[in-house]
């Protein structure tokens, strides 16, 4: 079954260092989304996206945030200049047209020292 | 925006019996509410969801009820394993946007 795939597993980064998380989406899925998940609070929503352009950002989403589909199989998460309180796992997701169910990736585990 | 409230935030039950989780939610337009579990360090995984047009959905040991009046939806495992201790979440979304909003979680845990 064809699942939603997340790379580096790991990234540890020093405060004020740009990353980038990286997801492969399932290949006929054309919405795509990230959220965050601070250690042992909720699953927040960050961003979605469709037709190459962002449709919805939450309040966390700020200009330090970006995404990108550079190609026709990644969708990317930029943090511009890494704050301690990025710290957290940040999943991928993505669905189809017409269905609300998402499927998400393994996650990025982000430490921000 | 959505708010998604999610209540217990721990439950523990033994082997055996029900576990009963339910979650509040404030936008009346919302019209999607999947559950989740995540294990430790995994990814959130859907086990069930349900619709707005629908009030109850079953797949065997696990049910969902729908009160679109009251604005809540409720999770039902019954005859509960060892192996169903996870966090719970449950999420709702419309479908203009589909950004699920979560609730905070309900840590269970099923004791032999």
């Amino acid at each position: 079954e064809p699942e939603v795939t997340q790379t580096p597993s790991h990234q540890v980064t020093q405060m004020g260092q740009e990353v980038i998380l990286r997801c492969v989406p399932i290949s006929n899925h054309l919405y795509f989304y990230w959220y965050r998940q601070i250690l042992g609070q909720k699953v927040e929503f960050l961003v979605s996206f469709y037709n190459n352009e962002i449709s919805e950002k939450s309040e966390i989403f700020d200009d330090q945030f970006s995404v990108e589909r550079p190609d026709g199989s990644n969708f990317t998460l930029k943090i511009r200049s890494t704050k301690l309180e990025d710290s957290a796992m940040y999943f991928c997701a993505s669905n189809t047209q017409g269905e609300q169910t998402q499927y998400f990736g393994p996650g990025t585990r982000l430490l921000v020292l | 925006g959505e708010n998604v409230e999610q209540h217990p935030s721990t439950l523990s039950v033994q082997e055996g019996d029900s576990a009963v989780i339910k979650c509040t939610y404030s936008d009346s337009a919302s019209n999607y509410f999947p559950w989740y579990k995540q294990e430790l360090g995994k990814r959130p995984q859907l086990i069930i969801d349900i619709r707005s047009n629908v009030g109850e959905k079953k797949d065997q040991r696990i049910a969902v009820t729908l009160n679109k009046t009251a604005k809540h939806f409720s999770l039902h495992i019954t005859e509960t394993q060892p192996e169903d201790s996870a966090v719970y979440f449950c999420a709702a979304s419309k479908t203009r946007n589909n950004d699920m909003r979560f609730g905070a979680g309900t840590r269970l845990t099923v004791k032999p």
